[in-house]
């Protein structure tokens, strides 16, 4: 089946800084992405959907200028958590929908610890 | 919006004995519903999944779910527990297949030898 890597699989940042987080498609294209959050023990919460080529569409609540999101080309998104705090760690998943009909392949998911 | 409730955070079950995890769902229009799997720091793998076809859905790993609109509900079972199904299960829905899932809170299934 397909496949969606991400990278890093984890980092540790200082408050402050801020954090890229790569999403690719590796064998398909995907115009749309999908970028969530999940906090230890709950579930995923989708932040964004990313879209290639325009800008991305925030869930309410979610800040985009905190939140940056490029989905650069067909095969590639990325989540920038600016002047990241501790409260931003969390494991980010990304996810790309399938050629099928309801088919959504997950990335493995980039665990952020922010000290 | 569509939602879904996933009742029981923690799940035990003895091993070969049947694993039931509950899903009701909430939705305006007619629903497709999902189970996932995720394993410790793992993305989600899907399950299996509903689309309006037949009620009784067959996933890998001998799983199996039952659509049942009147009490808009979408139960995975699996006969009989394997060590390796431990993991966490969610359920999710999505009511236009726009691939914009809500998903559950999640159940951690934990398999007792």
């Amino acid at each position: 089946g397909a496949v969606v890597s991400q990278h890093p699989s984890r980092v540790i940042c200082k408050s402050g800084t801020s954090v890229k987080i790569e999403c690719r498609s590796l064998d398909f294209q995907a115009t749309t992405m999908f970028w969530y959050r999940q906090f230890p023990k709950q579930s995923l919460m989708l932040m964004a959907t990313s879209n290639e080529g325009s800008k991305a569409t925030y869930e309410q609540g979610v800040e985009k200028d905190k939140f940056l999101i490029n989905h650069a080309s067909l095969t590639l998104s990325t989540l920038t958590v600016t002047s990241a705090h501790p409260e931003d760690s969390s494991f980010y998943i990304c996810s790309a929908p399938g050629t099928g009909p309801y088919e959504q392949y997950f990335g493995p998911g980039t665990r952020l610890t922010v000290t | 919006a569509q939602s879904v409730t996933q009742l029981g955070s923690h799940v035990s079950v003895s091993e070969g004995a049947l694993v039931l995890l509950r899903c009701n769902y909430s939705s305006s229009v007619p629903p497709y519903l999902f189970w996932y799997v995720q394993y410790p720091n793992q993305g989600l793998q899907l399950l299996l999944k509903y689309t309006s076809a037949a009620t009784l859905v067959k996933g890998i790993n001998g799983f199996e779910a039952e659509f049942k609109k009147s009490e808009t509900s979408f139960h995975l079972t699996k006969p009989s527990a394997h060590m390796s199904d431990a993991a966490e299960y969610f359920c999710a829905v999505s009511d236009t297949g726009n691939n914009r899932l809500a998903f559950g809170k999640g159940n951690q299934v934990v398999v007792i030898p």
